[in-house]
């Protein structure tokens, strides 16, 4: 079975602080992602990355970056964190499309993050 | 680039009664459709997917949907529905070879005693 596993189940942050998600897939998996999710919204792509070192921005990408150095592994980094990103934050990756892939999503238990 | 509309963000049912929720998605280009379901504090699991072939697609847990291209709609139905089955479910979809999958609002379903 895929795993896809999330480092912290839950978090709780000052404003201003630096806060890093971290996320490791096993599955050999080439395409990674982190998405938002809030109430109301359902999930918000913020970043992908179909390769190491490579990243793309999804929709909602201000306030954050990414870092992925290797395969397995893909970062979150708020640099600032504000209370608007209060959310739970979700992990997945999936197989490469060019390898024929439908883009199914394989994805962590997620993240929740309080910033006070 | 696609997109998916969750018609209802709540339902409620009664145990054993039957349930449909509905998705309706818009893409210029073939589509890959899929319904994730996520149980409280918990990621998102695959409920089921449709690729090609039968427009009818069953899943785990007696969930099934049908893909109706004309309606460009993908609804979710279980003819029975049980306690354990609340939850919210997510409607997505991708485009052929594309990895950018695209979800809908969500639609928490509570089923009642």
């Amino acid at each position: 079975d895929v795993k896809v596993t999330q480092s912290s189940r839950y978090l709780v942050k000052r404003t201003g602080e630096k806060v890093f998600l971290e996320c490791v897939q096993d599955m050999d998996h080439e395409n990674m992602f982190w998405y938002r999710q809030d109430p109301g919204l359902g999930l918000r792509l913020i970043y992908f990355s179909y390769d190491v070192k490579m990243k793309e921005k999804g929709d909602i990408p201000e306030g954050y970056s990414v870092s992925r150095e290797k395969k397995e592994r893909f970062s979150l980094i708020l640099e600032s964190a504000s209370t608007n990103q209060t959310s739970m934050y979700l992990c997945a990756s999936s197989l490469s499309g060019s390898s024929g892939s439908t883009g199914e999503l394989f994805f962590g238990e997620g993240s929740r993050l309080t910033v006070l | 680039a696609q997109s998916v509309t969750q018609l209802d963000s709540q339902v409620p049912v009664f145990e054993e009664a039957p349930v449909e929720l509905r998705c309706n998605y818009s893409s210029s280009v073939s589509v890959y459709l899929f319904w994730y379901v996520q149980y409280p504090n918990q990621g998102l699991q695959l409920l089921l997917k449709y690729l090609s072939g039968s427009t009818l697609v069953k899943g785990i847990n007696g969930f099934e949907a049908e893909f109706n291209k004309s309606q460009t709609s993908f609804h979710l139905r279980k003819p029975s529905v049980h306690i354990s089955d609340t939850a919210e479910y997510f409607c997505a979809v991708s485009r052929y070879n594309n990895n950018d999958m695209r979800f809908g609002a969500g639609t928490r379903l509570t089923v009642k005693p």
